[in-house]
């Protein structure tokens, strides 16, 4: 079936420090959304990409869709304790709502 | 604000009990999604359903069975519940994909279930 990678699984980074997920399809995607999952928590929306190349951008974390729109990425620049958490990348392909949820990279921040 | 609410934060049933997980959403969204979350394994899709009293299987049906008698009630049933049914269950819901720009999902609190 249709899959999606998501790496690294895990990420420890010092308070300060940039940090980057990133999450490949081997299918042509529709479109990619990203979630955080606080721990404890439930997933909550992040925002959503859907053209080839676009980026976009909210504070301190930035969002890239590929070009042939089969991988994405979301870098945080210096990092603080509050984006400690999961983050997910979930993917849409054509003619589907439903969406695909990466395994996630659990981001710790240490201060 | 859109919400998304499970009947239970927390269930302890015995192998072989029939469970119901309840999820209610008052947004008047068209879809939702019953999701199973599992360390290193990321929400695997279980059921969705795309209006009322419609279902479609999504990875991992097996064991389950779902019910959607009103748009805004989407439950999951474990007929036999097993012990490899513990897991994190969320519910999501979402408008259609061609409604509007963006149609991301709002998910539920989630229900710890624990089978034993």
């Amino acid at each position: 079936g249709q899959q999606v990678m998501q790496i690294p699984q895990y990420q420890h980074v010092q308070e300060g420090e940039d940090f980057t997920t990133y999450c490949n399809s081997s299918t042509t995607l529709s479109n990619i959304q990203w979630y955080k999952q606080r721990p404890g928590g439930h997933p909550v929306f992040l925002i959503q990409l859907v053209k080839s190349g676009e980026v976009k951008k909210q504070k301190r974390l930035t969002f890239q869709f590929g070009e042939a729109k089969k991988n994405s990425s979301l870098h945080i620049t210096a990092t603080q304790t509050t984006d400690v958490g999961t983050y997910f990348c979930a993917v849409s392909f054509y003619n589907t709502d439903k969406l695909i949820f990466g395994t996630g990279t659990r981001l710790q921040v240490f201060p | 604000d859109v919400k998304v609410t499970q009947s239970s934060r927390y269930l302890v049933k015995r192998t072989g009990e029939k469970v119901f997980l309840e999820c209610v959403q008052d947004m008047d969204h068209e879809n939702m999604f019953w999701y199973r979350q599992d360390p290193g394994l990321g929400l695997r899709l279980i059921y969705f359903s795309y209006d009322v009293k419609m279902k479609e299987k999504g990875d991992i049906p097996e064991g389950y069975s779902v019910s959607r008698e009103k748009k805004e009630r989407f439950s999951l049933i474990l007929e036999s519940a097993s012990t490899n049914q513990t897991s994190m269950y969320l519910c999501a819901s979402s408008a259609p994909k061609d409604s509007g720009p963006s149609y991301e999902q709002y998910f539920g609190p989630g229900t710890r279930l624990t089978v034993t």
